[in-house]
């Protein structure tokens, strides 16, 4: 049973725009999150991170939203540029599991056009 | 910067071949993790190690093992490949001081 879910599988948004990223989890254990980027042929990339007791985290372009009660997190960038164009992934962690040891959805590939 | 380092970008092998993958990081790190990534299915943990000699299994163990010697190397080892293990297989490295974990650059495996 999937405990961290990413319910759009591809997100299409144009250049200059916002681009949204929804996350929904499962697991009322889980006390920290994160958002992984991922080009083809390379590992992902750590690109921001939210605690539990937080409800938004703020870099540059990226903003990360957690919502404990609806058990909801959301990726929002903005402006949206061509080089966002990857797969991102939502990943989970709950307090007193192995430091790392991330529940991973399974990831919406976002393309920015141009 | 952390480093993360697998020894193949890509791999073909034949079914029923012995397979080591291995896995190097220089920032001593604790806790090294193997994942493979399917698409439609994401990220799934293999095994993960939190300390040498230790081992566990994670989502998907079947039909793999792993070692960990050395506190910076962590292998994973498919006993008889099969073409259902084709997939890309990341490694990935973190402290006991961050949830934030380190992926290395992941390697093709195709099996025929």
């Amino acid at each position: 049973d999937q405990q961290v879910k990413q319910n759009s599988p591809s997100l299409s948004v144009q250049e200059g725009r916002i681009s949204i990223l929804n996350c929904d989890y499962t697991n009322s254990m889980f006390d920290y999150f994160l958002w992984y980027k991922k080009y083809p042929a390379e590992g992902p990339t750590f690109l921001i991170s939210i605690s539990s007791i937080k409800d938004k985290n703020e870099d540059g372009r990226f903003t990360v939203f957690l919502n404990k009660s609806a058990k909801h997190l959301s990726l929002h960038i903005v402006p949206s540029q061509p080089g966002d164009s990857a797969v991102y992934f939502c990943a989970a962690s709950a307090y007193g599991g192995s430091q790392g040891n991330l529940i991973f959805g399974k990831g919406t590939k976002l393309s920015v056009k141009p | 910067d952390v480093k993360v380092t697998q020894s193949s970008r890509y791999l073909v092998k034949r079914t029923g071949e012995k397979v080591f993958l291995e896995c190097v990081q220089d920032m001593d790190h604790e806790n090294m993790f193997w994942y493979r990534q399917d698409p439609g299915l994401g990220l799934r943990l293999i095994y993960f190690s939190y300390d040498v000699k230790m081992k566990e299994k994670g989502d998907i163990p079947e039909g793999y093992s792993v070692s960990r010697e050395k506190k910076e190397r962590f292998s994973l080892i498919l006993e008889s490949a099969s073409t259902n293990q084709t997939s890309m297989y990341l490694c990935a490295s973190t402290d006991n001081t961050r949830y934030e974990a380190f992926f290395g650059q992941g390697t093709r495996l195709t099996v025929v």
